[in-house]
């Protein structure tokens, strides 16, 4: 069964340092998304991404992240100046098009520590 | 006021009983509601999907909706151990494409 993959599965960083996450939707879909769940909390939407440009995006997904598909398979999170609270674990998923709202199904997620 | 609410439990059930899970939702205009398993440490797991009042079972699982009330419901029959973690229920309100998810049930299904 196809799957979303995302590397690394943990991602050790200083504070301040850049990072990027990275995922690999399943193929045939078309509409990716970030999500992020501080531990013990519930998953938070971020971002939704679609035909190259963010689609949404929550009050959370502020100046310091930025989302790209830089190829035909990556799609990638990138956070800048890291805080200790962005330490979280972030998934990314993907969801087909269609009109309406498809399940979206979930990569097993990056460990983001900030040191 | 929260998008999508859970009980956050723990819901104890023993082996082989029914465990019913609730969730309710602020969004009048919501049109899709989703019922995923989340095991600790691990990424949420689709377990079921629905978008029309009323009942739909697959397998164990029968997920119920009822928009008038804007409810939304999972039970699980015949509760293994295994089926404990944390249910996470997800509604796609107006805006399309964007998640909400609630807080989580956990689910203890004892020996």
């Amino acid at each position: 069964e196809p799957e979303v993959t995302q590397t690394p599965s943990h991602q050790v960083t200083q504070m301040g340092q850049e990072v990027i996450l990275r995922c690999v939707p399943i193929s045939n879909h078309l509409y990716f998304y970030w999500y992020r769940q501080i531990l013990g909390q519930k998953v938070e939407f971020l971002v939704s991404f679609y035909n190259n440009e963010i689609s949404e995006k929550s009050e959370i997904f502020d100046d310091q992240f930025s989302v790209e598909r830089p190829d035909g398979s990556n799609f990638t999170l990138k956070i800048r100046s890291t805080k200790l609270e962005d330490s979280a674990m972030y998934f990314c998923a993907s969801s087909e098009a269609g009109g309406r709202g498809l399940p979206q199904h979930f990569g097993d997620g990056t460990r983001l520590s900030i040191l | 006021q929260k998008e999508v609410e859970q009980n956050s439990g723990p819901l104890s059930v023993p082996e082989g009983a029914i465990a019913s899970l609730n969730c309710t939702y602020s969004d009048r205009g919501s049109q899709s509601f989703f019922w995923y398993r989340q095991y600790s440490g691990k990424s949420p797991e689709l377990i079921m999907s629905i978008y029309s009042n009323g009942d739909k079972e697959d397998g164990r699982f029968t997920a119920q909706l009822n928009k008038a009330s804007q409810y939304v419901s999972l039970l699980i029959r015949d509760s293994q151990p295994s089926d404990s973690a944390t249910y996470l229920c997800a509604v796609i309100g107006s805006v399309f494409n964007k998640f909400y998810f609630g807080s989580g049930t956990k689910l203890n299904v004892k020996p």
